[in-house]
């Protein structure tokens, strides 16, 4: 079975200010992706960032990055500037194969001005 | 990329009766996947609908309660039956795409259900 732990419940981060939402997971798959998703208000999932495990390369997504240690089974997504749209729910999610999304239960981050 | 509609967006409902749940997906694709996602809490998969077959649930989803059709590779609906106010949730209906990359999920936006 894939699960995907997302410790952090919520978080919060001044406007302009990084922060850090942290994830791990566990699969036995040795071929598989990982998601970064935001869910704003409006329900809305939009993808913020993805990783190939066989890419050793951190992904970067212009005020996004992620830090992916695949020893560890460990997938970071790193906010830099934080502006107030970022304020929403944040999924780390895996997949392998055609087999759907596997998502963690989440880190609600409020950003403040 | 995948565009999804669904319909309705949002619903409220008496405690007993059924809802169906529209998703219409802009190209073909293989599998649809609905989800269910309470209030305050992550997206949890119900079942995954191919075209021609019936849908695979997931353990604690069974096909009376959440039935499914997928009568071509473009339109699904989910009916939630016998609705109790523990079904109150946003459901949201997802695919692959038909060209994705690197197996990126696509997301309508959602139907908020409240069954009082």
């Amino acid at each position: 079975a894939q699960t995907v732990t997302q410790s952090q419940p919520e978080m919060s981060v001044q406007e302009a200010e990084t922060v850090t939402l942290s994830c791990t997971y566990d699969t036995s798959e040795s071929d598989y992706y990982l998601f970064w998703y935001k869910q704003p208000p409006s329900r809305q999932m939009i993808l913020v960032i993805r990783q190939e495990a066989y890419k050793q390369q951190n992904a970067t997504e212009n005020r996004f990055s992620v830090n992916f240690q695949k020893a560890a089974k460990s997938f970071s997504l790193k906010i830099s500037d934080s502006q107030l749209g970022d304020a929403a729910m944040y999924f780390c999610a895996l997949i392998s194969g055609n087999t759907p999304l596997v998502f963690g239960k989440g880190t609600r981050l409020s950003v403040i001005a | 990329s995948a565009v999804i509609s669904q319909k309705p967006s949002r619903d409220i409902c008496q405690r007993g009766t059924s809802l169906t749940i529209q998703c219409q997906v802009d190209s073909q694709v293989t599998m649809m996947f609905w989800y269910r996602q309470q209030p305050g809490q992550s997206l949890t998969l119900i079942a995954t609908a191919n075209q021609g077959s019936e849908a695979t649930y997931e353990s604690g989803f069974v096909i009376d309660k959440f039935p499914i059709s997928r009568p071509n590779l473009t339109f699904s609906t989910l009916t939630v039956s016998n609705m109790s106010p523990e079904d109150s949730s946003i459901y949201l209906c997802s695919t692959h795409g038909r060209t994705s990359q690197n197996n990126e999920q696509f997301f309508g936006p959602g139907t908020r259900l409240t069954v009082l």
